[in-house]
């Protein structure tokens, strides 16, 4: 079975400094893989995705990016944190795009002081 | 612009009773309709999702209902139970999302013993 894994859970960081965030998915091969953000009271707000190795979309302009280094490793980063990127941070996986179902990780809390 | 409208943040229910979770969208081109439950601190959990093919899909306490004509789709939970309380995401791809998941700002269903 399929299991995707995000760390660190939670994460506090102060502005300006770098993050990275690691999203591993196990027991699939070429997963499309997506990242969301959840802020509070809003929905889930995709920010990149990502149809293989060193292929990234981004879908709202921002503070942050993504990598693909390998097939089931999707990272996301900043070289400089806002206070506005706080929020819940969820990857998520799917066996193709424009069909069904995605499945999502964890996630991870950051919060940006 | 808010192509998938949760309209209620919130919505209470006494256990034992239906739940009725109400989602409207607005591009006519979705295909392929997903609800999520999520709990706080928790990625998002896969629950039924419905092809724009069909108008109803059932999965034991869990029915989806979609009306096209309308752009609405529902989601029924009988009986409800204190452990289906969390947020319920509805979301809808197909056409312009160019493959991407495009989700509502969700309900938070409590359900009261």
């Amino acid at each position: 079975s399929q299991t995707i894994h995000q760390w660190p859970a939670t994460l506090v960081q102060p502005v300006g400094s770098p993050l990275s965030l690691e999203c591993t998915v196990e027991g699939t091969s070429n997963p499309n893989l997506y990242w969301y953000r959840q802020a509070a009271g809003r929905g889930l707000q995709l920010l990149f995705y990502s149809v293989g190795i060193g292929q990234i979309s981004s879908e709202v302009p921002q503070n942050l990016s993504a990598s693909r280094p390998q097939d089931r490793q999707f990272i996301l980063s900043s070289k400089k944190l806002l206070l506005s990127d706080s929020g819940f941070y969820l990857c998520a996986w799917s066996v193709s795009r424009g069909v069904g179902t995605q499945y999502f990780g964890p996630g991870t809390r950051l919060l940006v002081l | 612009d808010q192509q998938v409208k949760q309209n209620s943040p919130s919505l209470s229910v006494q256990e034992g009773r239906i739940s009725i979770l109400n989602c409207d969208y607005t591009n006519s081109m979705f295909d392929y309709f997903l609800w999520y439950k999520k709990y706080p601190a928790e990625g998002p959990t896969f629950l039924i999702s419905i092809s724009s093919i069909k108008d109803k899909n059932e999965d034991g306490r869990f029915t989806v209902f979609l009306n096209k004509s309308a752009k609405h789709l529902s989601l029924h939970i009988v009986p409800s139970q204190p452990g289906d309380s969390a947020v319920y995401f509805c979301a809808a791809i197909g056409g312009r999302s160019q493959g991407n998941l495009i989700f509502g700002k969700g309900t938070k269903l409590s359900v009261k013993p």
